[in-house]
């Protein structure tokens, strides 16, 4: 079974701008869930989507959005990109039963300049 | 509010030796859960192993065991026999109530085996 994939791995963008990035869960997954990884604040939950419904939210500023597909595929965006979003974002999906461990992809690495 | 504490920044261990990973947590909830991860370089996060609290034995799979002491609130991770590829950070984390995705992450521990 194919894990979870995150697209791209690597992006540089300039502050002010915008960014999408991409998470394919492991097939038949349908929770997706993202975090943001930084050396000041460590990892932190960003939302989950179950069934393209948002179910959770962290405590970030609305510049970050999620979205999720039919086919259980998930984007974040965000939007008027600032220094402090540089950082390490990881995205995992779960699936059934009662307290299923996340599994996680590789993470996309996002540097704002 | 949830709390999770690594007090062990970096650790050293040989190679064929047992380690434990320090973890104490903060909760007033009942019913949670308790994870760790493993982060090589690479970045992706490694699922090891789970504990409930309701769970009425210590966990285990494979190498990896995990030392929970509820009245201490304490969950700590036991590696046996390490490999050099166990180098990584590891982090502990709880789940929050009523759901399996978000978690509170501790700060981590960075775990070096040497030869």
């Amino acid at each position: 079974k194919a894990g979870v994939t995150q697209t791209p791995r690597y992006l540089i963008k300039t502050r002010g701008q915008q960014v999408t990035l991409s998470c394919s869960p492991i097939s038949g997954h349908r929770s997706v869930s993202w975090y943001q990884q930084t050396p000041g604040q460590g990892l932190q939950f960003l939302f989950e989507y179950f069934s393209e419904t948002q179910r959770n939210k962290g405590n970030f500023p609305g510049r970050f959005s999620g979205r999720q597909f039919s086919n259980s595929r998930s984007e974040m965006n965000v939007s008027t990109l600032e220094l402090g979003d540089s950082a390490l974002y990881l995205c995992a999906s779960r699936g059934q039963g009662m307290y299923p461990p996340l599994h996680f992809g590789n993470g996309t690495r996002l540097t704002v300049t | 509010a949830q709390k999770i504490t690594q007090t062990q920044p970096g650790m050293f261990v040989q190679e064929k030796e047992a380690v434990t990973l320090d973890c104490t947590y903060d909760t007033s909830d009942p019913s949670y859960g308790l994870f760790w991860y493993k982060q090589p370089s690479s970045g992706e996060m490694i699922f090891l192993i789970y504990q409930g609290s309701y769970d009425q034995q210590n966990a285990t799979e494979g190498r990896y065991s995990l030392n929970f002491q509820k009245a201490r609130k304490s969950a700590n991770l036991v590696i046996s026999a390490s490999q050099l590829g166990d180098s990584a950070m590891y982090f502990c984390a709880m789940r929050h109530t009523g759901t399996a995705s978000k978690l509170t992450f501790g700060t981590g521990t960075r775990l070096q085996v040497t030869l």
